[in-house]
């Protein structure tokens, strides 16, 4: 597809589990990202990456969370020890570089740590 | 300091009629971009609106227009003859630099069109 494609859209896992998301993001989009969304809330940045590195981290709440993007194209947020704090909707987003760029959603991973 | 503040939580429109949404922004950075996104309840994230830091004009996009004032640093949403389908969730979001880098989310505001 044309669009940025998140998998699984649901995931129900139990608390102290290990979880991974997968974003797969628009061809060509070099510059990838992460949010987590709760309810009623504004997308809260995680990660962002620029190609195959991680430019910018600072948004991971603690060790727990991991991600990578091996080939500069597809990403996988890795949770490890879940906790029932962990669940939310999980946004990823891709765009070109550039400030002028909007970035474009996946229909995001709902995950609930039960 | 939050970078965007959205200051309402909630707003109701009569269909037809115009509304704004407000948006004030904190950055150091001589060149940014912002954005805003519409979330209707299915929950993806639907682009409508850019406007550049250097920009002189005010964007528009068809009903949406943004309000552009950098000396107040604000970047209200416009939205003109509203339509029941525009009832969603708005954010305001901005990223800073020349590179690109993360996009900063506000908290967004729910508007609910009234027929």
């Amino acid at each position: 597809g044309a669009g940025v494609s998140q998998t699984p859209s649901n995931k129900v896992t139990e608390k102290g589990k290990y979880v991974e998301l997968r974003c797969d993001p628009i061809s060509g989009h070099t510059a990838l990202y992460w949010y987590r969304q709760s309810l009623g809330q504004g997308p809260e940045f995680l990660i962002y990456f620029q190609g195959t590195g991680a430019a910018d981290d600072s948004g991971l709440p603690n060790d727990r969370f991991f991600a990578v993007r091996p080939e500069g194209s597809v990403s996988t947020l890795k949770i490890q020890r879940t906790e029932r704090g962990d669940s939310a909707v999980y946004l990823c987003a891709s765009s070109l570089v550039g400030p002028d760029t909007e970035a474009f959603f996946g229909q995001g991973t709902r995950l609930t740590v039960v | 300091a939050q970078k965007i503040t959205q200051t309402q939580p909630g707003m109701f429109v009569q269909e037809k009629e115009a509304v704004t949404l407000d948006c004030t922004y904190d950055t150091s950075d001589q060149s940014y971009g912002l954005f805003w996104y519409k979330q209707p309840s299915s929950g993806e994230m639907i682009f409508l609106i850019y406007q550049g830091s250097y920009d002189e004009q005010n964007a528009t996009e068809g009903r949406y227009s943004l309000n552009f004032q950098k000396a107040r640093k604000s970047a209200n949403l416009v939205i003109s003859a509203s339509q029941l389908g525009d009832s969603a969730m708005y954010f305001c979001a901005m990223r800073e630099g020349q590179r690109g880098n993360q996009f900063y989310f506000g908290t967004g505001t729910s508007l609910t069109v009234i027929p």
